[in-house]
């Protein structure tokens, strides 16, 4: 088991540039969960997928942010414009399936710096 | 959602057993209990969860209180390796809120 994998590691932009975070979860969960991770706020969860499907978006930031799930194995977060403040770690978590309570897998992040 | 108060820091010694308490007075019935914790530089990594039983696991132990109100994480031999931040949350759905848990430092 691969565990999730995110990439790319490490994302350094200037601001106004458009950031692609890349999310592989495990094989065979089926939600999928984006977090951001900062000093100030620690970790707030953006947005969860369940089978594919966008549930809950309410944590994303502003219409800046959107992410996409076109298959299970596969997700995208996307900064267009991106802007200093969102500097932070990125990760992605994935779930199997069955019950709500089933522990989260995380990736280990991507760390953006926007200049 | 239920809140949850944990200790900032704490420190503990190599070998011996280490005891992470976590308060949630406000529990409700059908909450449960989850432990993770974030080693520097990685993301956050599941440890252990429990309605009303005690659970164990090759990781940790997790005791809860009979009338759930709290509970205790315990690593039963820290290593360095298990120097973190060690999050307590409750919760009865897919969204696990993380506060700033306890630091926990491993001395040799």
């Amino acid at each position: 088991d691969a565990g999730v994998i995110q990439s790319p590691r490490h994302e350094v932009t200037e601001m106004g540039q458009e950031v692609t975070l890349r999310c592989k979860p495990i094989s065979g969960h089926n939600s999928l969960f984006w977090y951001r991770q900062t000093m100030m706020r620690g970790l707030e969860l953006l947005i969860y997928f369940n089978n594919n499907v966008p549930i809950d978006d309410s944590g994303m930031p502003e219409d800046r942010f959107s992410a996409k799930m076109p298959n299970a194995s596969f997700s995208t977060l996307k900064i267009q414009p991106s802007e200093p403040r969102d500097s932070a770690v990125y990760f992605c978590a994935s779930r199997a399936g069955g019950t709500p309570n089933s522990p989260l897998h995380f990736g280990n992040g991507t760390r953006l710096t926007v200049t | 959602d239920a809140k949850t108060t944990q200790p900032t820091s704490m420190d503990c010694a190599e070998g011996r057993a280490a005891n992470l308490p976590c308060n949630h007075s406000t529990i409700s019935g059908n909450e449960y209990v989850y432990w993770y914790r974030q080693i520097h530089s990685q993301g956050p990594q599941y440890i252990i969860h429990g309605l009303k039983n005690n659970e164990t696991n090759e990781m940790a132990s997790l005791i809860i209180t009979e009338d759930r109100k709290s509970s205790t994480l315990i690593l039963p031999h820290a290593t360095l390796r298990d120097t973190a931040v060690y999050y307590c949350i409750v919760r009865n759905d897919y969204k696990l809120s993380f506060g700033a848990g306890t630091t926990v430092t491993v001395r040799a």
